[in-house]
């Protein structure tokens, strides 16, 4: 099993600019998850999906950020125009749909927005 | 509002001591906990789930009781190695859906 897998791993873009996340999900997890993290906040929920329907999106701070599941193996997580207080690192995780399932996380995605 | 607090100073401990984690939250009732490691430019990675009516929960050299009263849970590493150094999260399933939330984390620094 290769884990979620995420790309890409870094991702230096100028301030207006579009951005585009990916994440391959564990296959057979019926979630997926993306989550933020920074010093100041730590690990914030933006959207999850349920096969394949986002089900909360109430974490996507604003209007800028996007979110799509097109199938069971894909998801993307989209920024435009990107802004400096981005930068942050992006994880996506995938989980089973049963109570107390563990999420399994990727190894993120280092954003920075000059 | 629910609220997820960790030790938010590192934890600086000799190899061979017990390391112990403290996780309060407020607000809550959750049905499990869970606590995760995470290392630098890594994502988290799960290492035990205690249920609301497990009082303890064991696997190999850590430890996590769960009090429902307190709303706190504890994590131990007993016979801590250098290998063990790491930011320790824990996590609650959030009231309704299937979010879970994160509290920010302690970093765990062993010396040998």
């Amino acid at each position: 099993d290769a884990g979620v897998i995420q790309s890409p791993r870094h991702e230096v873009t100028e301030m207006g600019q579009e951005v585009t996340l990916r994440c391959k999900p564990i296959s057979g997890h019926d979630y997926l998850f993306w989550y933020r993290q920074t010093m100041m906040r730590g690990l914030e929920l933006l959207i999850y999906f349920n096969n394949n329907v986002p089900i909360d999106d109430s974490g996507m701070p604003e209007d800028r950020f996007s979110a799509k599941m097109p199938n069971a193996s894909f998801s993307t997580l989209k920024i435009q125009p990107s802004e400096p207080r981005d930068s942050a690192v992006y994880f996506c995780a995938s989980s089973l749909g049963t109570e107390g399932s563990p999420l399994h996380f990727g190894n993120g995605t280092r954003l920075t927005v000059t | 509002s629910q609220k997820i607090e960790q030790n938010s100073e590192a934890l600086n401990i000799q190899e061979g001591k017990t390391a112990t984690l403290t996780c309060n939250y407020t607000n809550y009732s959750p049905a499990y906990l869970q606590w995760y490691r995470q290392d630098p430019g890594r994502g988290p990675v799960f290492l035990l789930l205690i249920r609301e009516n497990e009082k303890e929960k064991r696997k190999e050299r850590l430890k996590v009781t769960f009090d429902t009263t307190l709303k706190q849970s504890l994590f131990h590493i007993t016979a801590s190695q250098p290998a063990d150094s790491a930011t320790y999260l824990c996590a609650l399933p959030a009231t309704g859906g299937f979010k879970t939330i994160f509290g920010a984390g302690t970093r765990l620094f062993v010396k040998a």
